[in-house]
């Protein structure tokens, strides 16, 4: 079973409205990253947040982490079309390895 | 800035033969380099993970015989899948680091398709 799971699995949005994807997660971890995926691309990293940080911002994207509940969420503000997009959470536990969970489907429409 | 170079970006190849790809790190010293395949409609497994004076380690259902990990510097790592059938599809991405629990900085794929 997966490590990290996103939570739903797909959603989709009109331009300008908020958004918020959640992660839940089954290890310990030193710190969990947020990604985004488009279409035809790699994954880019737009938050990274430690265990010990229970917020963090970048721009229109806030990041949350409960270790006690092993959740995080990653909510997107005023939404825009090019935000469209797979939303990936990913756990850090002490060290290089990075696991990722299964994505959620952002649509983000005019 | 930092960034990861992949490629080739797409290639084809014949079933049972085999394929390299290439990942260059640029603006910082990739200490780790993790390689990952992403198959259709799945998530990022991870196959092995290489780390500077460390064995490269390698997932379960992943071995060395079938996905061979050079990681000869601080920027360059290259891995061939051998072998390759239809099960081997996907986009395969290479995500590079200085330290741990740095940002993962990511290439854009190596999409493999297997006729």
């Amino acid at each position: 079973s997966q490590l990290a799971e996103e939570n739903p699995w797909a959603l989709s949005v009109h331009e300008g409205e908020s958004v918020t994807v959640n992660c839940s997660y089954k290890t310990s971890i030193t710190a969990l990253q947020w990604y985004r995926q488009k279409s035809g691309e790699g994954p880019a990293q737009l938050i990274l947040i430690r265990s010990n940080e229970r917020e963090k911002r970048n721009g229109r994207l806030r990041a949350t982490l409960d270790t006690s509940s092993q959740s995080s969420s990653l909510s997107i503000t005023a939404t825009r079309c090019e935000d469209t997009a797979v939303y990936f959470c990913a756990t850090v536990n002490g060290g290089y390895k990075v696991v990722f969970g299964s994505g959620t489907r952002l649509l983000v429409s005019p | 800035g930092a960034l990861v170079y992949q490629y080739p970006r797409r290639t084809i190849c014949k079933s049972g033969t085999s394929m390299r790809m290439e990942c260059q790190a640029v603006g910082f010293q990739a200490t780790s380099v993790a390689w990952y395949r992403q198959s259709p409609q799945k998530t990022f497994e991870l196959i092995a993970l290489s780390t500077v004076n460390s064995a490269i380690k390698y997932e379960q259902n992943f071995t060395q015989e079938k996905f061979p990990i050079s990681h000869p510097n601080l920027s360059f790592s290259s891995m061939t899948v051998l072998n390759a059938y239809l099960e081997d599809r996907g986009l395969y991405l290479c995500g590079a680091r200085w330290g741990p629990n740095t940002e993962v900085f990511f290439g854009k794929g190596t999409r493999l398709t297997v006729v």
